[in-house]
């Protein structure tokens, strides 16, 4: 069982340019986050999905997209990369969302992202 | 605005010691409060939760103590090892609907 995979592993991306970070998960959870860590920050919750179908946004959406077109799978988009984007994204899952009750996330290795 | 302070931001001890990181919230609502474990280049896990209900909870050379009054919960960490050697987050969590609040991590290093 892999859990969560993410890519790329890393990125060096031009400001400007569009990219795509993917997450996919094989636990078959209802939820899924994006966020991102930076030292002395912890970790900011960017968006989230409670199921399949549906998105919310997190503390620091902006700059940043979802779709959650089916249960495993949530890609997250930068429409056009800004060097304030430069961080580390963790893709993470959990069984039910957040109004469902105390639980566990999961979090996938992670996409070093460097915006020049 | 940081809703779970943590502190210190980086922590060493050595072999055997007792590092204790502190966690405050200001949200009342709070009512899960989950430590997190990340080793380098890897994901943070999930370590130890714990409720309000209760001050203190136990797991193997983990404990975490609670104080609902004073709004704080600590880690600590019993015989460390180096492979303890670890960033640890604090969270809080309204189970009712909000979304998982992670303080600002504490880097702990455990010399041989």
């Amino acid at each position: 069982i892999a859990g969560i995979t993410q890519a790329p592993t890393s990125q060096i991306l031009a400001a400007g340019r569009r990219m795509t970070l993917r997450c996919t998960q094989d636990m078959r959870h209802n939820a899924m986050y994006w966020y991102r860590q930076d030292l002395g920050l912890g970790l900011r919750l960017i968006h989230y999905s409670n199921t399949a179908g549906t998105t919310g946004k997190g503390e620091v959406p902006d700059g940043y997209s979802v779709s959650r077109a089916n249960t495993d799978d949530f890609p997250l988009t930068l429409a056009s990369a800004v060097p304030s984007q430069t961080s580390v994204y963790f893709c993470a899952s959990s069984r039910y969302g957040l109004a469902g009750g105390a639980n566990e996330q999961f979090f996938g290795p992670g996409t070093r992202l460097t915006v020049l | 605005q940081q809703q779970v302070k943590q502190s210190p931001q980086s922590l060493i001890v050595q072999k055997g010691g007792i590092p204790i990181i502190n966690c405050a919230y200001e949200n009342t609502a709070f009512d899960y409060f989950p430590w997190y474990q990340q080793f380098p280049g890897k994901g943070p896990a999930l370590l130890i939760a714990i409720r309000p209900d209760v001050s203190e909870k136990k797991e193997g050379r983990f404990t975490i103590s609670f104080n609902k009054s004073a709004k704080q919960f600590s880690l600590h960490i019993m015989d460390s090892q180096p492979g303890d050697s670890a960033t640890y987050f604090c969270a809080g969590e309204e189970t009712s609907g909000s979304r998982l609040t992670f303080g600002e991590g504490t880097q702990l290093t455990v010399n041989p």
